[in-house]
C-alpha cells in the first residue's frame, strides 16, 4: 500500500537561509508525489509535482523536488527562505485509485526574521 | 481559469440547522471532490464525483449529502450537525485520468455551535 511521511513536524529557518522539508514515500509502483502548500485559514495550492519524467521537479516560488527512487525519497528545498514561505507543508502520494491521495502529516514551516 | 470557487468562506449553524456549501470550477475537470481538514491535520477524503456521478463515499454520516448538478457545480447539503463536525471543509477538482493534480478552493470554515 501506498505511505507518505513527513519527518519533520516543525522546521524553523532564518530568513534568506535554504529550506530543506522531507519527505519519505512508499509506493509498490512507480509513484506520482506532489508537494502542496497550505497558508494559514487557506486552502491548498500545489507547489510541484513528480510523474515519472525528470527526477529534478521545479516548482512555484522558487521551491524545487527532487526524486530519488533508490531511497523513496522527494524532499522539498528552497536556496533562500522568504517570510511569505511561512506555512504547512504536504506531501502526497497517489493511491492505486487515480481519485485517492495519501497524505503526510505535514510540516509546518517557521521563517524567523 | 484556474480557480476552483467555495462559497460561503465563512458558516456558523446550529445543530438543527440545513444549510448548504457550494463549490464551482471552469477547468473542465469531471471529478470533484470534498475533504474535510480538521485543525494542524491533513485533508480527509469524503466524496468524489466522477463524471456527476458519485464514485467515492467514505463512509461519511449521513447528516453530509453531497450532490452534484451539473460538471462545473458541486454542494455540500448538512443537517443535523455536530459540534465536532466543525472544521474546514474544502472543494478539489481534477482531470478524471492521466497524471493530474487536484486543484483546491480556499475552503468554507464552517463552525457548528
Amino acid at each position: 500500500a501506498q505511505s507518505v511521511t513527513q519527518l519533520d513536524s516543525h522546521v524553523s529557518v532564518s530568513e534568506g537561509t535554504p529550506v530543506l522539508l522531507r519527505c519519505n514515500y512508499s509506493s509498490s509502483y512507480s509513484p506520482s508525489l506532489f508537494w502542496y502548500v497550505q497558508h494559514p485559514n487557506k486552502g491548498l495550492q500545489l507547489l510541484l509535482k513528480y510523474t515519472s519524467a525528470a527526477t529534478l521537479v521545479k516548482g512555484i516560488n522558487g521551491f524545487e523536488a527532487e526524486f530519488k527512487k533508490s531511497e523513496t525519497s522527494f524532499h522539498l528545498t528552497k536556496p533562500s527562505a522568504h517570510m511569505s514561505d511561512a506555512a504547512e507543508y504536504f506531501c502526497v502520494v497517489r493511491g492505486y485509485s487515480n481519485y485517492q491521495l495519501i497524505w503526510g502529516a505535514g510540516t509546518k514551516l517557521i521563517i524567523k526574521p | 481559469d484556474t480557480e476552483v470557487t467555495q462559497t460561503p468562506k465563512h458558516l456558523v449553524m446550529g445543530m438543527t440547522n440545513k444549510k448548504s456549501l457550494k463549490c464551482e470550477q471552469h477547468m473542465g475537470h469531471r471529478a470533484m471532490y470534498w475533504y474535510k481538514q480538521k485543525a494542524k491535520k491533513p485533508p480527509e477524503l469524503m466524496f468524489v464525483y466522477s463524471y456527476e456521478k458519485l464514485s467515492i463515499n467514505e463512509s461519511v454520516p449521513s447528516r453530509f449529502s453531497p450532490e452534484c448538478p451539473n460538471s462545473s457545480l458541486l454542494n455540500l447539503h448538512l443537517h443535523a450537525l455536530q459540534p465536532e463536525d466543525s472544521a474546514l471543509y474544502l472543494c478539489a477538482s481534477s482531470q478524471v485520468s492521466g497524471e493530474t493534480e487536484a486543484f483546491f478552493g480556499q475552503g468554507t470554515r464552517l463552525t457548528v455551535v
